[in-house]
């Protein structure tokens, strides 16, 4: 079975820089698992962030990007806002319709 | 406008089949570009994708849940709906619907989610 693997908590300081990676527990993440970024804040649904692993979706600041960094796929938050404090999951394109989620990355700016 | 809202029991019974609607606006399931999946969190935890059906009806499923799970759409109604048999309270999650878009492989729209707690 296929785990998309993301850390579990991360913390970045207001207006500094992360990066959080989203990896497979066995092979490398490509362009081709069309990865893409979800941000969402408690009681609310996901909001997407990057698809096709680095095109922001309408409306996203461009202080997220994404991008292939190694084995895995990397968002990164630039300037971090403490609005930007939220879960972040990743998601990978298996094929036929087949999706699997990140674990996710629950982000806090302090 | 796009927009997806699912609807649904709030509380099944362990052992029941839960159905699941997802009606869809702004778009048509015919949409060659577009499909549809069902997308579940239970609470505190993280998102799990349970379903995908597309545009010319082929359907995938989650693997782990595949024997309990299936999906259909009816265009002329603008639904897709998902159907869970044998609901355990584990299954307790927020229910989603997003939109794929093709383009991408990328969910772009994303239903508000329906809680469904399983309980006797």
């Amino acid at each position: 079975q296929t785990v998309v693997t993301q850390e579990p908590s991360f913390s970045v300081s207001p207006g500094g820089t992360v990066t959080l990676t989203c990896g497979l527990s066995s092979g490398s993440v490509s362009t081709s698992y069309y990865p893409s970024w979800y941000q969402q804040t408690p009681g609310q649904a996901p909001r997407t962030l990057i698809y096709s692993t680095n095109t922001r979706s309408s409306g996203v600041p461009d202080r997220f990007s994404g991008s292939i960094l190694g084995n895995k796929a990397a968002l990164t938050i630039t300037g971090a806002q403490a609005d930007d404090e939220s879960d972040y999951y990743c998601v990978l394109y298996m094929g036929s319709g087949t999706v699997v989620f990140g674990g996710g990355t629950k982000l806090t700016v302090l | 406008q796009v927009t997806l809202k699912e609807s649904g029991p709030v509380l099944v019974k362990p052992t029941e089949t839960l159905t699941l609607t997802c009606t869809v606006s702004g778009f048509s399931l015919s949409n060659a570009r577009m499909g549809v999946s069902w997308i579940r969190q239970p609470p505190g935890k993280a998102l799990e994708w349970l379903a995908h059906i597309f545009s010319n009806d082929e359907k995938s499923y989650s693997t782990s849940l595949k024997s309990r799970l299936t999906i259909s759409k009816d265009t002329s109604k603008s639904q897709v709906v998902l159907t869970m048999t044998n609901m355990d309270p584990v299954d307790t999650a927020t229910y989603y619907c997003a939109r794929m878009d093709s383009r991408g492989a990328h969910f772009d729209y994303w239903g508000q989610g329906t809680l469904v707690t399983v309980s006797s």
